[in-house]
């Protein structure tokens, strides 16, 4: 079946740092890759996609690509700020479900 | 604002009672689904509707249940709560069932509290 495995938490990390969250994926067929992120207090917010393979999703600075060969989405950005802190999830739609990752925690401090 | 509206935002009751958590979908979305989000569980699907009708359904308990109205609002009722009930609750839409970039729009949630 299809499922979602994410990078454990928490994550911190200091102002303007690298960041990386792993994520790979199991699943039959083309299934569409998101990552959304959850502010404190808030819903979850759609922040980035990609529906093939060796597509790259971005939005605020994050990046991830779809690599089927190894079947990961990591997120990455390059330069994180205080204002990046919040839960980050992966996510899987594939056939008529949608699957979500455990989430993971990151805290940037100054 | 993702164009998916919840009530109440905070809802406060005892155990054993009973509450109904209602959801709008965005417009033009047909697919509506329930989440529970705690902070020993993380994110838990409920179940998923679709133009009406029953999709999906995840960990979503025998005291739960759920429906979707013609004008495709939804509403979660919730009985004989327990403690462990309280939680945030999240509905998303989405434009389809499923397929390829179908992406869910989050509602700002439902805070239960049981006590």
């Amino acid at each position: 079946g299809n499922s979602v495995t994410q990078m454990e938490g928490p994550v911190t990390l200091s102002e303007e740092a690298f960041l990386t969250i792993n994520c790979t994926y199991t699943a039959t067929g083309y299934p569409s890759l998101f990552w959304y992120v959850q502010y404190p207090g808030e819903g979850l917010q759609l922040l980035l996609k990609a529906t093939k393979a060796d597509d790259k999703g971005s939005n605020k600075g994050f990046e991830a690509t779809y690599r089927k060969e190894t079947t990961s989405f990591h997120l990455e950005k390059g330069s994180v700020q205080v204002s990046d802190s919040a839960v980050y999830f992966c996510a899987l739609s594939g056939g008529d479900q949608f699957y979500f990752g455990t989430g993971t925690s990151l805290t940037v401090i100054p | 604002d993702s164009g998916v509206t919840q009530t109440p935002k905070h809802l406060i009751t005892a155990t054993g009672q009973r509450v109904t958590l209602r959801c709008s979908p965005r417009s033009g979305d047909l697919s509506v689904y329930w989440y529970q989000q705690s902070l020993d569980q993380g994110l838990q699907f409920l179940i998923q509707y679709y133009n009406g009708e029953e999709r999906a359904k995840g960990n979503i308990l025998e005291r739960f249940s759920a429906q979707q109205f013609p004008d495709l609002h939804s509403e979660l009722n919730l009985s004989s709560l327990e403690l462990g009930d309280s939680a945030l609750y999240f509905c998303a839409s989405s434009r389809t069932s499923g397929g390829a970039g179908n992406e869910q729009f989050f509602g700002p949630g439902t805070r239960l509290t049981v006590l």
